[in-house]
């Protein structure tokens, strides 16, 4: 099956400081990625849409000016969560599909982000 | 978006066939139906996807009825590394989708 990356796996962040996380699709262009959050315990929860070329679709209650995401080539989205605060802290994944006709997701292996 | 529902958590013996239902009674016409399992601390793995009737892999089956209001997964003979968390989604492609609760599924030895 197809391979979408994310890096870095695992990372820890003072408060205040922005971090940066890559999704990439290794062996097919995406024109469309979805970015996700997981709180412990809990179900993925849809963050926005990244579409390649144009600006990002945010869901409700999720802050576009908090949460930047660019699409910049078709392989790679990256999500920077800006100012990070403790309350930043959680899982994020990122998902892609490899074209139109094709209805499966490919997800990466996700982020674990700890802001201290 | 098409909503699920499915149980919250089931339990399981090893080698038994354990089946987990999906609810999904809004679904569309174009929509498919995919199954994921999630490890903690990992991304969501692809299990097996249908349109309509039953689907079989080497890892599952997936029956889905007539009217795809609902579908049910099954997993033969289950051991202790299927313990997981397990979704249902409807949609596909470039569709958005919602995850619902998904249904933990303890093996027990």
């Amino acid at each position: 099956g197809a391979v979408v990356s994310q890096h870095p796996s695992r990372v820890i962040c003072k408060s205040g400081t922005s971090v940066k996380i890559e999704c990439r699709s290794l062996d097919f262009q995406a024109t469309t990625m979805f970015w996700y959050r997981q709180f412990p315990k809990k179900s993925l929860m849809l963050m926005a849409t990244s579409n390649e070329g144009s600006k990002a679709t945010y869901e409700q209650g999720v802050e576009k000016d908090k949460f930047l995401i660019n699409h910049a080539s078709l392989t790679l989205s990256t999500l920077t969560v800006t100012s990070a605060h403790p309350e930043d802290s959680s899982f994020y994944i990122c998902s892609a599909t490899r074209d139109r006709a094709n209805t499966e997701a490919f997800f990466g292996q996700g982020t674990r982000l700890t802001v201290v | 978006l098409a909503k699920t529902t499915q149980p919250i958590s089931m339990d399981s013996y090893e080698g038994q066939e354990v089946n987990i239902t999906c609810s999904h009674n809004n679904i569309a016409t174009n929509d498919y139906i995919t199954w994921y399992q999630q490890f903690p601390s990992q991304g969501p793995r692809f299990i097996i996807q249908g349109y309509k009737t039953k689907v079989t892999n080497e890892v599952a089956s997936l029956f889905i009825p007539a009217d795809r209001k609902s579908s049910t997964l099954s997993l033969p003979r289950v051991s202790l590394s299927d313990t997981a968390v397990y979704y249902c989604l409807v949609g596909g492609g470039y569709q958005k989708v919602t995850f619902g609760t998904g249904t933990k599924l303890q093996v027990i030895p």
